[in-house]
């Protein structure tokens, strides 16, 4: 692994269904993000985390919920599917969470039906 | 509210010299970050800029002036390489990054 991995890289899903996006980061470094990404809209954070152990909720959390278990592994799961959360969700991490510059995966395509 | 504006397209022709423009209104302000991003990629980063003036790295450059609100991305001897959208965030009080829409730079030869 280099960098930042998620998977799947896309995925189609009926509503109501539960799905979990993962994500991996083999840098160490402490804050890790959730974006998404929709058409004429600028990147939106989901949730976020400063450090293991440690979650909180960003722009658009609604309908998403996140775990830290430990360092590198920080995934995404929508309980119960709706079409308004199809998107391109991008993971993201940086050394520390003052909002320094962040390393992106190469994003998630998600389209609920 | 918190608002970044950019403008959505803009096109340059390849050898020429282009300048995005964002300016923002967010609740506090502790710096500025410019993104590219190619079609179906994920953001790489470009530049900070904390401190008002000019930033270079190379062919891009970056300045900004906290005063207006304002920051500006500037790319000399465009590439055809160069054709992406361009993402301008700025770190908030709270030390998250609010994003712009992007501007989406086409490069014609």
């Amino acid at each position: 692994i280099a960098g930042i991995t998620q998977a799947p890289t896309s995925q189609i899903l009926a509503a109501g269904r539960r799905m979990t996006l993962r994500c991996t980061q083999d840098m160490r470094h402490n804050a890790m993000y959730w974006y998404r990404q929709d058409l004429g809209l600028g990147l939106r954070l989901i949730h976020y985390s400063n450090t293991a152990g440690t979650t909180g909720k960003g722009e658009v959390p609604d309908g998403y919920s996140v775990s830290r278990a430990n360092t590198d592994d920080f995934p995404l799961t929508l309980a119960s599917a709706v079409p308004s959360q199809t998107s391109v969700y991008f993971c993201a991490s940086s050394d520390s969470g003052d909002g320094g510059e962040q390393f992106f995966g190469p994003g998630t395509r998600l389209t609920v039906l | 509210g918190q608002n970044i504006d950019q403008p959505t397209e803009m096109t340059a022709t390849e050898g020429a010299i282009v300048q995005i423009n964002c300016t923002y209104q967010t609740s506090g302000f502790n710096g500025l970050f410019w993104y590219q991003q190619h079609a179906g990629e994920a953001p790489t980063f470009l530049s900070y800029n904390v401190l008002d003036g000019l930033e270079e790295k190379g062919r891009f450059s970056s300045f900004l002036s906290r005063s207006k609100g304002y920051s500006y991305l500037l790319l000399k001897e465009l590439q055809m390489k160069d054709s992406a959208s361009y993402l301008c965030a700025v770190r908030d009080s709270n030390y998250q990054l609010i994003w712009g829409a992007g501007t989406k730079l086409i490069i014609k030869p």
